[in-house]
């Protein structure tokens, strides 16, 4: 276990529906992450929070909407989602963004599937 | 921009051979660099890393990864691979300026271990 719980570890949803993804860690870290990892693709980095504030948004559609109340939570909303959004959600967090103490620990991932 | 690039899809290896699993990077400045594995349905397990300091770093599960300036390469090694080791490897390093901090990562290696 590295620290970090997602859930759920599996989802499937309707292109209508509105889901919720949670990460959760348990290390102390200041900084969160969400990643997005399709088949056959490099890992594509989402969004980035520091101390609760988003620090980076990677061009991600306005279908997923995330949100970190505090720094050990992080939640990716999810509405109207579109087949190709199915892939492995992963979050992960660090110590803090820019900081010294710079590896990211990941959580297991939730597996989206949108039909 | 950072960048790094793993050649190889997959790799071969009997059990009780050395492995080897590629990395090169593309770098302004001083890399950072990483190790992650990924085990089928789990997230990514940090395995070791590169900031400063002596060449050959030694990681998590007897794994350890040389860095070679000249060139631009960080590739993970093992001298007795174990059929447990079969998974996804993944490379990243660090892009990191002022106001953001994130991996850029490969596109993996699949590592297979034949008993």
């Amino acid at each position: 276990e590295t620290g970090v719980t997602q859930t759920p570890r599996h989802l499937v949803m309707g292109m209508t529906n509105k889901k919720s993804l949670k990460c959760e860690q348990h290390l102390g870290h200041n900084a969160m992450y969400w990643y997005k990892q399709s088949a056959k693709k490099p890992l594509e980095l989402m969004f980035v929070y520091n101390f609760k504030e988003q620090t980076e948004n990677n061009s991600v559609p306005s279908r997923f909407s995330p949100e970190c109340p505090n720094s050990s939570h992080l939640f990716l909303h999810l509405h109207t989602l579109q087949p190709e959004d199915s892939a492995l959600y992963l979050c992960a967090s660090s110590q803090a963004v820019a900081g010294d103490q710079d590896t990211q620990y990941f959580g297991p991932g939730t597996r989206l599937t949108v039909l | 921009a950072q960048s790094v690039a793993q050649p190889e899809d997959q790799v071969n290896v009997a059990e009780g051979n050395p492995l080897t699993v590629k990395c090169t990077y593309s770098v302004s400045g001083n890399p950072y660099l990483f190790w992650y594995v990924q085990y089928p349905n789990r997230g990514l397990q940090f395995l070791l890393k590169y900031i400063t300091g002596d060449n050959l770093v030694k990681g998590s599960y007897g794994f350890e990864a040389e860095f070679n300036k000249s060139q631009t390469s960080f590739h993970l090694k093992k001298p007795s691979a174990l059929v447990s080791d079969s998974a996804l490897y993944f490379c990243a390093v660090r892009d990191r300026t002022y106001n953001t901090d994130k991996l850029i990562f490969g596109t993996g290696t699949r590592l297979q271990v034949f008993p």
